[in-house]
C-alpha cells in the first residue's frame, strides 16, 4: 500500500531534549516536506526537499533541522525543543514538486513541557 | 510567515445546503489547491487548479482559480454529513513552496 508513515504518532518531551520525528514514503517520490499545524493558523511549511541531499527552508524553519540522505526518508530534528514547538506535525511527499499531488502522513502530535 | 486569508473560519449548515468558501492573498500563485482534513488524519487533496480563470469540478465540489491569481473559491453543493471536516486552500509559490490558508471548519447538521 502506497503511504507516508511517521513515527512516533504522539510524543511528550521536555524542553531542551533533542528529538527526531521520522518520515518515510514507499512511493519513490522525489519531493518531501514537513508542516506544522496550529489552531487558527492552518498548516505552515517548515522545510522541504526536492531530492536526496537537496533541502530548503519553508516559512517557519527556525528551531528545526532536516536531512535527506535517502530518497524514502526525511527526518525532522528538533535539537533543543521549546514549548512553542508544541504542535501537530505532518510529513508529505509528492512525485516531484509543484503540480503533483502531495500525500500526507497521519501526523505526529508533539508536546514540549 | 506568509498565510492565506481564508473565510469563513467556520460554518454550520443544514444537510442539503450549498457551501461556499474562499481564499485571498497578496501574493500571486501558479497553482491553487483545495484540501480536506478529517479528524485525526492528514489533509487530502480535493481539487488542483493550474490556470487563472480555471473552473474545475470534482463531484459535488467546484473550485475556481481567480483571474488575478490572488484568490480562489470552493463550492460544495448539496452537502451531506460526511462533508464535515476542515477545508484548506493552498497556493504554490514557485515550484516547491506551499502556503496554506487558516482553514474553514465545516459542520453539517442532519
Amino acid at each position: 500500500e502506497a503511504q507516508v508513515t511517521q513515527n512516533p504518532r504522539y510524543l511528550i518531551t521536555v524542553t531542551g531534549k533533542k528529538l527526531t520525528v521520522t518520515c518515510s514514503q514507499n512511493m519513490n517520490h522525489e519531493y518531501m516536506s514537513w508542516y506544522r499545524q496550529d489552531p487558527g493558523l492552518g498548516l505552515r511549511q517548515i522545510y522541504y526537499s526536492m531530492n536526496v541531499e537537496v533541502t530548503d527552508k519553508g516559512d517557519v524553519p527556525e528551531g528545526y533541522k532536516v536531512s535527506r540522505k535517502e530518497k524514502r526518508n526525511f527526518p525532522l530534528i528538533l535539537e533543543s525543543p521549546s514549548p512553542n514547538q508544541t504542535s501537530l506535525y505532518f510529513c508529505a511527499s509528492s512525485l516531484t514538486g509543484g503540480q503533483y499531488e502531495q500525500y500526507f502522513g497521519p501526523g505526529t502530535r508533539l508536546t514540549v513541557t | 510567515g506568509q498565510q492565506l486569508n481564508q473565510s469563513p473560519q467556520s460554518m454550520f449548515i443544514q444537510e442539503g445546503e450549498d457551501v461556499s468558501m474562499n481564499c485571498t492573498s497578496s501574493s500571486i500563485f501558479n497553482t491553487w489547491l483545495w484540501y480536506k482534513q478529517d479528524p485525526g488524519e492528514g489533509p487530502v487533496l480535493l481539487i488542483a487548479l493550474y490556470k487563472a480563470g480555471e473552473l474545475t469540478s470534482n463531484g459535488r465540489l467546484t473550485a475556481q482559480f481567480g483571474i488575478t491569481r490572488k484568490d480562489s473559491f470552493l463550492n460544495i453543493s448539496a452537502s451531506i454529513p460526511s462533508d464535515v471536516g476542515i477545508y484548506f486552500c493552498a497556493g504554490l509559490l514557485g515550484a516547491y513552496k506551499y502556503i496554506f490558508g487558516t482553514g474553514t471548519r465545516l459542520k453539517v447538521l442532519a
